[in-house]
C-alpha cells in the first residue's frame, strides 16, 4: 500500500452505537488529520497530530474522539453520534504539521441513521 | 485569521474551453498556496502549489500564479476535457502564525460537457 488509506470506505451506524474509523499513511510523514466534510460546506479541520501528540482540537464534540498511537496510524473513535454527523471524514498527512503540503486519503463516508 | 475566497459554483463549460477559477486570499503571514482537487467519490488530491510571490504552479494542463499585490491564486487551464470535472479547492499554509493546518476555500464545482 502506498499513500494515505482510509477504512472502511463506507460506514452506517445508528445513534446509539460505537465505531472507529481507521487511517494509515505510509509516506513517513509526521503529522495527521482528520477533516469533515459536509454537502454543500467547506472542509471543517477537527484534529491535528504530530508527532502522535494531539496540538490542535476545533471545537469538536466528545462524541468524536481521536487516537493516535504511532506516527503512521491515527483512529477516530465515534459514539453517540447524531444524523448531522453523517458526512465524508477526511484523513490527511503532512511532513510536519502545518508547512507542507498535505496528502489525503480517499475518506469514509458515514451515515448516521 | 486566515481565510480563502473562492467564487461559488457550479461552473460549467464546454469541452475545449478556458476555465478560470478565482481564488482570493487573506493571510497574517506569508502564505504558501494550493490548489486540491476532488474526483467524484474520492479524496482530494494535490493539484499545484505556490510557495512565494510571483511563483507559478503547475501540472496536468492547469496553472495558477501567486500574485501578493492583489491577494489571488486563479486557476487556469486554456483547454478543459470532460474528464477535469471535478470539486477544485484552493487552500493556503500560513508559516506566519504557527497554526498548523491549511485554510481552504469552500471549493468550486466544474462542470464539463462533451
Amino acid at each position: 500500500e502506498t499513500g494515505v488509506t482510509q477504512t472502511p470506505r463506507h460506514l452506517v451506524m445508528g445513534m446509539t452505537n460505537k465505531k472507529s474509523l481507521k487511517c494509515e499513511q505510509h509516506l513517513g510523514h509526521n503529522a495527521m488529520y482528520w477533516y469533515k466534510q459536509s454537502a454543500k460546506k467547506p472542509l471543517e479541520l477537527m484534529f491535528v497530530y504530530s508527532l502522535e501528540e494531539r496540538v490542535e482540537n476545533n471545537s469538536v464534540p466528545s462524541r468524536f474522539s481521536p487516537e493516535c498511537p504511532n506516527s503512521s496510524h491515527l483512529f477516530l473513535h465515534l459514539h453517540t453520534l447524531q444524523p448531522e454527523d453523517s458526512a465524508l471524514y477526511l484523513c490527511a498527512s503532512s511532513p510536519s504539521a502545518g508547512d507542507y503540503e498535505q496528502y489525503f486519503g480517499p475518506g469514509t463516508r458515514l451515515t448516521v441513521t | 485569521g486566515n481565510s480563502v475566497t473562492q467564487m461559488e459554483g457550479p461552473v460549467t463549460l464546454s469541452e475545449e474551453a478556458f476555465l478560470t477559477i478565482n481564488c482570493t486570499y487573506t493571510a497574517t503571514g506569508y502564505p504558501s498556496l494550493f490548489w486540491y482537487v476532488q474526483y467524484p467519490g474520492e479524496g482530494l488530491q494535490l493539484l499545484l502549489k505556490a510557495t512565494k510571490a510571483d511563483d507559478k504552479g503547475s501540472n496536468k494542463g492547469f496553472e495558477a500564479t501567486y500574485r501578493k499585490e492583489t491577494t489571488s491564486f486563479h486557476l487556469e487551464k486554456g483547454s478543459v476535457q470532460v474528464s477535469d470535472s471535478a470539486v477544485y479547492f484552493c487552500a493556503l499554509s500560513d508559516h506566519g502564525t504557527g497554526r498548523r493546518a491549511l485554510t481552504f476555500g469552500s471549493g468550486t464545482r466544474l462542470q464539463v460537457q462533451p
